[in-house]
């Protein structure tokens, strides 16, 4: 079992709708989750981080968060195309960030 | 923009050679950490430095090791290099253990 498992995709939206993305993990002990967004080509961006159970909302963007499922996903709402990258799943096993560990990714695609 | 820069941005090197990769912290960080990111891949941990003492190492062979200087900028060093090698090196900032990661834009690393 990987550490952290993101749906494969691609993933297509149509531009308008919201798009849903999913990650596991298996470390019970992690404490701090992270979503980052990558273009192709460039580097991995911060768009959420989340620490407790629950949702949080920053602007279109929505994570939840569940420790007992060990389940945290992102939501996408009015999706646009500059919305289309990889999104990367990270979850650190304390607050401390001793190491990040990565999904593989989910490549989103939003189609006008 | 994050603030954290990387040199240079592309390398072609011929396996058994050596490479150093160099980063610059965002002002004010004192932790930087090291990834690579092979094609299709989510980044995985080498190492991280605090303050110019290693603290936590991933799963990579001595021939890759690093430094970190009184100014927190750090090195990343590669012995031997190896075909497998060849990724996007990735140079992420925190302003302590405690706080997100940031990340530089990367150097492309190609071993032919």
């Amino acid at each position: 079992q990987k550490e952290v498992e993101q749906n494969s995709g691609p993933l297509s939206v149509p531009e308008g709708a919201i798009a849903s993305l999913n990650c596991t993990y298996s470390d019970r002990g992690s404490q701090s989750f992270f979503w980052y967004r990558q273009y192709s080509g460039k580097s991995p961006e911060l768009i959420m981080s989340i620490y407790s159970n629950g949702d949080k909302e920053d602007g279109r963007f929505t994570a939840q968060l569940n420790k007992a499922s060990q389940y945290v996903s992102l939501l996408i709402r009015d999706s646009q195309p500059s919305d289309s990258a990889t999104y990367l799943c990270a979850v650190a096993t304390r607050f401390g960030n001793e190491k990040l560990t990565f999904g593989t990714g989910t490549r989103l695609t939003i189609i006008p | 923009e994050t603030g954290v820069t990387q040199s240079p941005t592309h390398l072609i090197k011929t396996r058994g050679q050596q490479v150093t990769l160099r980063c610059s912290s965002q002002s004010g960080h004192n932790t930087v950490s090291w990834y690579q990111q092979a094609l299709g891949q989510g980044p995985q941990f080498i190492f991280q430095y605090y303050r110019e003492e290693e603290n936590g190492r991933g799963n990579f062979p001595p021939r890759f090791s690093g430094l970190q200087f009184p100014n927190y900028s750090s090195e990343l060093n590669v012995n031997a290099l190896e075909l497998d090698d060849s990724a996007l090196y990735l140079c992420a900032s925190s302003r302590t253990l405690q706080e997100t990661q940031y990340f530089g834009p990367g150097t492309r690393l190609l071993v032919l």
